[in-house]
């Protein structure tokens, strides 16, 4: 079946450092991948998504690039924030219709 | 902008008892979907529903969950003798049909079993 799995955390970066959360995927056919974020004592906000192979999503200037070829769709940033803190899941969804997330990422970025 | 709402926010219930979430989704999405959320754990699909059935489930949804959509706004999730181990945030999310299958989630309910 389908599956995500993604870079264990927690990773703690300072301000205004690179991030990568690496995040690959099972899956049959052609899925779309996703990248949700979960700000503490919130819900899940779609960051950004990419429907097919060599898409690229870009939002708040994170961006993932979907790589058939290495069934990934990493997450990078070149300069975190402290508002960036946050839990980072990588999803994805066929045509079924039921979308799958990896375990999450809790990203702390210091001052 | 529109969104999913989910009721009430927190739900703190005995155990045995049975419990019902509420959500209204985005007013033309046609895909239905509850997760659920462990402390601290990934989160979890349980349910897709369409049409006005259910169109999949995982292995968490067993006989003590059903979904309902009983009058063409709300979307409701009941768990019929909670125990100990429901104790989770349930997110309820809408999708409109294409084929991006982007959903759109609610805030979530936090339920406490005691």
């Amino acid at each position: 079946g389908n599956s995500v799995t993604q870079m264990e955390g927690p990773v703690t970066l300072s301000e205004e450092a690179f991030l990568t959360i690496n995040c690959t995927y099972t899956a049959t056919g052609y899925p779309s991948l996703f990248w949700y974020v979960q700000y503490p004592g919130e819900g899940l906000q779609l960051l950004l998504k990419a429907t097919k192979a060599d898409d690229k999503g870009s939002n708040k200037g994170f961006e993932a690039t979907y790589r058939k070829e290495t069934t990934s769709f990493h997450l990078e940033k070149g300069s975190v924030q402290v508002s960036d803190s946050a839990v980072y899941f990588c999803a994805l969804s066929d045509r079924r219709n039921d979308m799958r997330f990896g375990a999450g990422t809790r990203l702390t970025v210091k001052p | 902008e529109p969104e999913v709402t989910q009721t009430p926010s927190h739900q703190v219930t005995q155990m045995g008892q049975e419990v019902i979430l509420r959500c209204v989704p985005i007013s033309n999405h046609l895909y239905f979907y509850w997760y659920r959320q462990i402390l601290g754990q990934k989160v979890e699909f349980l349910v897709s529903f369409y049409n006005n059935e259910i169109s999949e489930k995982s292995e968490i949804f067993d006989d003590q969950f059903s979904v309902e959509r009983p009058d063409g706004s709300n979307f409701t999730l009941k768990i019929r003798s909670t125990k100990l181990e429901d104790s989770a945030m349930y997110f309820c999310a809408s999708s409109a049909e294409d084929l991006y299958n982007e959903q759109f989630f609610g805030p979530g309910t936090r339920l406490t079993v005691l």
